[in-house]
């Protein structure tokens, strides 16, 4: 069974600030998803990545697959960046099944 | 144009109705998917379709009935309401598995009272 775990659970910074969330999972993947759910509820697919690193904007994420752990970056944070972040891998057995972090709630204030 | 559209949006309902919630998406995709949300906000597959046939039928109650009249539609069917249904149900799709993006819909908020 592949676990996911994510930290921190709960992140408050200031607008402007750095932020980093981490993802690690515990078997070989093919893939790593990192989701945001505002608080709204809307869930959006901000990067799949397998290897390397991917850019979007202020976000950039991570992989490294040798130690089996991601990172998720923001740059000059803003309040509209406070969200859920969740990262997912794809189920050991299953080409169509997601194990999901717990998700990592981010407060940006202005 | 909506990618992957839900409805109702929010659904309030007694115990021991039955209701059902429909998705839909117009992105061309193989594979359809539904979630349940808790109040923990844990994401958890219940099913998963692709080209209309049953691949992931996870621990769910057999009030729990999925229905795919093709590939752009999976509609949610649940029976007898419980108190413990009350949830954030997601519908997501994806091109073929979950080595590819995930697009979701805006999900359906159900309170069982």
């Amino acid at each position: 069974k592949n676990e996911v775990e994510q930290s921190p659970q709960n992140l408050t910074a200031q607008e402007g600030e750095f932020i980093t969330i981490n993802c690690s999972y515990s078997v070989g993947i093919s893939a790593l998803h990192w989701l945001q759910q505002h608080p709204g509820g809307g869930i959006v697919s901000l990067f799949m990545l397998s290897s390397g690193k991917k850019k979007h904007g202020r976000l950039i994420a991570t992989i490294n697959i040798q130690e089996k752990h991601s990172s998720l970056h923001i740059t000059a944070s803003h309040p509209r960046d406070s969200a859920v972040y969740i990262c997912a891998v794809p189920h050991m057995d299953s080409n169509y099944q997601l194990i999901w972090g717990a998700g990592t709630k981010l407060i940006i204030k202005p | 144009d909506t990618a992957v559209s839900q409805t109702p949006k929010y659904l309030v309902t007694q115990m021991g109705n039955d209701k059902s919630i429909k998705c839909e998406q117009n992105l061309g995709h193989d594979t359809m998917y539904w979630y349940k949300q808790d109040s923990k906000k844990f994401l958890k597959i219940m099913f998963s379709y692709n080209n209309k046939e049953l691949i992931i039928n996870e621990t769910v109650p057999n009030r729990f009935s999925p229905k795919s009249p093709d590939k752009a539609h999976l509609n949610l069917h649940i029976n007898s309401l419980e108190l413990g249904d009350s949830a954030v149900y997601f519908c997501a799709s994806s091109p073929l598995a979950v080595r590819e993006t995930q697009y979701f819909g805006p999900g359906t908020r159900l309170l069982v009272l």
